[in-house]
């Protein structure tokens, strides 16, 4: 069975901090793809990233990096130079090929002024 | 080009109504899913369908949800004989293909009372 776990339920940081979000998975699938996903307050979620189990290169856009690590089951995302529109929900998400994808119960990032 | 389109936005219904929730996915896109979000929960998965056929029904939590789609497009959520723990935030996917990166309408929020 596939599971995703985000074991922060809720961070607070100070505008200008860097703040990473955890984000471990499970599978016994080698092919499966990972997501970050920001829900805003207004609720559209919005998609960020999609990596496939393959390429374990870490990626960045902007202020935002993601780090895949399979030896540790992790796909972290780190938002360097917090800013309060930053504020939201991330999810992270694990799908395998041609299925749902599950996700994790979300953390709530509070960016503080 | 436009986006996941939802209908009702919101929708306030009595006990042992019916109801249904309407999803237009992105043109082009064959696979649907639908979710469903509890107040300050995560996403629970509820059906996808690929094309017209809904290969994993397991996520509908009773007999009283069914979905359907036709055409390859349109789909519809119907909740029948509603029930307070219904009340949510449905949302509606799309993606190109299943197993590829899922784009989010903005939900229909439903309250039954």
């Amino acid at each position: 069975a596939q599971k995703v776990t985000q074991a922060q339920t809720e961070i607070s940081v100070v505008e200008k901090e860097d703040v990473t979000l955890d984000c471990v998975y499970e599978t016994r699938d080698t092919t499966y793809y990972l997501f970050w996903y920001k829900q805003p307050p207004s609720g559209e979620l919005v998609f960020l990233i999609r990596r496939n189990s393959f390429d374990e290169q870490n990626e960045i856009s902007g202020r935002y990096s993601w780090n895949f690590q399979k030896s540790t089951s992790s796909f972290n995302f780190t938002i360097t130079a917090s800013q309060v529109v930053d504020s939201a929900v991330y999810f992270c998400a694990l799908t395998l090929t041609d299925d749902k994808i599950i996700f994790g119960k979300g953390t709530r990032l509070h960016i503080l002024p | 080009g436009a986006g996941v389109s939802q209908s009702p936005s919101n929708k306030v219904t009595e006990k042992g109504k019916d109801v249904e929730l309407r999803c237009d996915p992105i043109s082009g896109h064959t696979a649907l899913y639908w979710y469903r979000q509890s107040l300050g929960q995560g996403l629970e998965f509820l059906i996808y369908f690929q094309g017209n056929s809904a290969p994993d029904k397991s996520g509908l939590p009773s007999d009283r949800f069914s979905a359907e789609r036709t055409g390859g497009s349109v789909s519809t959520l119907t909740i029948q004989r509603t029930q307070q723990e219904d009340s949510a935030v449905y949302l509606c996917a799309s993606s190109p293909q299943a197993g590829e990166t899922q784009y989010f309408g903005p939900g229909t929020r439903l309250l039954v009372l």
